[in-house]
């Protein structure tokens, strides 16, 4: 079975601060690695994914991730945070041949002041 | 190019009842899979369905239940409703059952008194 630990609940940061949201997720085989963000009153936007090849991944609204096989990782990093960044993520894994099947973590609640 | 739409938006039931919630997949999408998220929590998988058959199941009981439609929109249906049902109800679409690409719907919220 699969599982993910966000090891953060809540993160704090000021505008234009860098921040790093931390995922680490267990499996027995192996997966494909998503973030998404959740704005409140919105479904799920996927952010970025992980699913072969360099293990440094780009996303949308400049975010980017690595992930660490041998530390079982995939933490969220963004250079310089805004306001509008201000919502809740998830980090998701799914087992190659499990289509919908996404495992999600608790969530990390970022919240960015000016 | 309307994406994942959900209806209702809100939702009051009473412990014992039944309840509905239906999802239109984004165009050109033919997979729907639903999602419980509790207050506070991550989303949860409840199923998923293609080709109007449930092909993945999630750790949820038989309550629980869906259907899907030959234009492949979808209904997630809820039996002897719990307080513990009270959640938010996300749909998710995509094209081929083992597609990465999920689009989600914006949610039902469900609440049980």
């Amino acid at each position: 079975a699969q599982s993910v630990t966000q090891l953060d609940s809540q993160v704090p940061v000021f505008e234009e601060a860098p921040v790093e949201l931390r995922c680490n997720y267990s499996s027995s085989v192996s997966v494909y690695l998503f973030w998404y963000v959740q704005y409140p009153n919105q479904g799920l936007q996927l952010l970025l994914k992980y699913l072969s090849g360099s293990t440094l991944v780009k996303g949308i609204n400049g975010f980017e991730a690595e992930f660490n096989k041998s530390q079982t990782s995939f933490h969220l990093r963004k250079p310089s945070v805004h306001i509008s960044d201000t919502a809740e993520y998830f980090c998701a894994v799914r087992r190659y041949n499990q289509g919908g099947k996404l495992i999600f973590g608790q969530g990390t609640e970022l919240s960015v002041k000016p | 190019d309307a994406g994942v739409t959900q209806s209702p938006t809100h939702l009051i039931k009473t412990r014992g009842q039944q309840v509905t919630l239906r999802c239109s997949p984004k165009s050109g999408h033919d997979t729907v899979s639903w999602y419980q998220q509790a207050l506070g929590q991550g989303p949860q998988f409840i199923f998923q369905y293609y080709e109007e058959e449930e092909r993945q199941r999630g750790n949820f009981p038989d309550r629980f239940s869906g259907h899907q439609f030959p234009n492949y929109s979808s209904e997630l249906n809820v039996n002897a409703l719990l307080l513990g049902d009270s959640a938010l109800y996300l749909c998710a679409s995509s094209f081929g059952q083992i597609n990465e690409k999920l689009f989600f719907g914006s949610g039902t919220q469900l609440s049980v008194l």
